[in-house]
């Protein structure tokens, strides 16, 4: 039974415009929401993540919001850059023996020039 | 600080036969998951370790085993591989908080 769900699996995105990524998840008892960019070849990178006590958190071009009565969590990517092409991963996890990740199936992100 | 390094990054092995795979956390960090990454199924969780013991486990056939070693050092070993075992073979480690790191992988044919 998947507890993350990711959508949209794949997207395509002008050069400059807004990429949104969204995730839902079951388990009230998660308490850390990782985002993390994955390039052809390479392991996926953290890329931000954010806690249930804030609602959004922005780091640079990429924001998280997050919504803790819908169980929802998104990726904003602000002026999309090629560069940014690459696979993301949500994914969610709670606190002591709760700690393991669950992931999202991931969003393959093309951000055409 | 070095990061994570997994080993051999490439490999090429026939059905039937058995493969190691060898992966080196952060220093310092003492926890060391693996996972299996395969096109359009994502990460799948196999297994985590954390000093010596298996903490989790996730839904993979018994031919799927780890260990890891007093220096935090972990392996994973694969048994009568099959053709559906051909993917990237990721390992994390993670240290106090709830980030995990990811290795470059390891990339596994069985052919």
């Amino acid at each position: 039974q998947q507890q993350v769900k990711q959508s949209p699996q794949s997207l395509i995105v002008q050069k400059g415009g807004i990429s949104i990524i969204n995730c839902a998840y079951e388990n009230t008892a998660f308490d850390y929401f990782p985002w993390y960019q994955q390039f052809p070849g390479k392991g996926p990178a953290l890329l931000i993540a954010i806690r249930p006590d804030v609602s959004e958190k922005k780091e640079g071009r990429f924001t998280i919001s997050f919504n803790k009565s819908a169980k929802q969590f998104s990726l904003h990517i602000m002026d999309s850059q090629p560069g940014d092409s690459a696979t993301y991963f949500c994914a969610a996890a709670g606190t002591g023996n709760n700690r393991k990740l669950i992931w999202g199936l991931g969003t393959s992100l093309a951000v055409n020039p | 600080k070095a990061g994570v390094t997994q080993t051999p990054r490439y490999l090429i092995k026939t059905r039937g036969q058995q493969v190691t795979l060898s992966c080196s956390p952060i220093s310092g960090h003492r926890s060391v998951s693996w996972y299996q990454q395969t096109p359009g199924q994502g990460l799948q969780f196999l297994f985590e370790y954390f000093s010596e013991t298996q903490r989790n486990k996730g839904n993979f056939p018994g031919r799927f085993s780890g260990r890891q070693f007093s220096n935090s050092r972990s392996e994973m070993n694969v048994s009568t591989l099959e053709l559906g075992d051909s993917a990237l073979y990721l390992c994390a480690s993670r240290g106090s908080g709830n980030t995990i790191y990811f290795g470059e992988g390891s990339w596994l044919t069985v052919v």
